[in-house]
């Protein structure tokens, strides 16, 4: 069955970077697109950004500038996401996601990422 | 950027009544848009995409309707695990975006 599992929580200071894993499964890695989504405590979701997994092809949201990269390793599988230059408002759960053609069909199980002093 | 506005915000209802939530894009989005329902502590759902088709397992009394600008959700008959907050999500544009959610709670 498909899955999509996220590395651990992270805490992390103002100003540092974080970067989060995504390790997909039960499909051809290539096949499918990566983004990211988040989610501040007892908010909306959130678009970030997306890799084309086959070509390693990246896109941002307007919203985080440059602050954001997404790259893979396709000898692991696996896509991360660094968020730099952090501050408060970037406490959030952080979540990956399966592109299929614009929705997202299968979710990650989230990464929370507190930034605190 | 296309804002996508949900509404109400918080519908309260019995179970057993029919649920409607609305989807409103600042511009067409023809049919790319899929809705999501999201319970405490887990991550979202697809439950339709492509405005109004199902996607695996989920109930036929999830139905999604509209194109262009203007999209509902209709929960034919509330079950009790249906209470959730609900997003709606475009794809229509060159980036994506997700509505700002609606509650159905109890009542």
């Amino acid at each position: 069955q498909v899955q999509l599992v996220q590395s651990g929580a992270e805490v992390k200071k103002p100003g540092a970077s974080v970067r989060i894993s995504c390790k997909p499964s039960g499909y051809t890695f290539k096949f499918y697109g990566i983004h990211w989504v988040r989610q501040a405590p007892g908010q909306g979701l959130e678009w970030m950004g997306w890799i084309n997994t086959g070509n390693g092809n990246t896109g941002n949201s307007q919203n985080f500038q440059d602050r954001v990269t997404i790259t893979r390793d396709t000898s692991a599988s696996t896509v991360y996401m660094e968020l730099s230059s952090l501050r408060s408002e970037d406490t959030t759960v952080y979540y990956c996601v399966r592109d299929s053609s614009g929705y997202y069909d299968y979710w990650g199980q989230g990464t929370l990422v507190t930034v605190s002093s | 950027e296309i804002v996508l506005t949900q509404s109400p915000g918080t519908l309260s209802l019995s179970p057993g009544e029919r649920a409607t939530l609305s989807c409103r894009a600042s511009q067409s989005v023809s049919s790319s848009l899929a809705w999501y329902q999201q319970k405490p502590g887990q991550a979202p759902r697809l439950l339709i995409s492509g405005t109004s088709n199902r996607a695996t397992g989920i109930p036929d009394r999830f139905i999604g309707s509209g194109s262009g600008t203007d999209f509902i959700l209709t929960i034919s008959r509330l079950e009790p695990e249906d209470f959730a907050v609900y997003y709606c999500q475009q794809y229509g544009g060159s980036s994506r975006t997700f509505g700002q959610g609606t509650k159905v709670e109890v009542k």
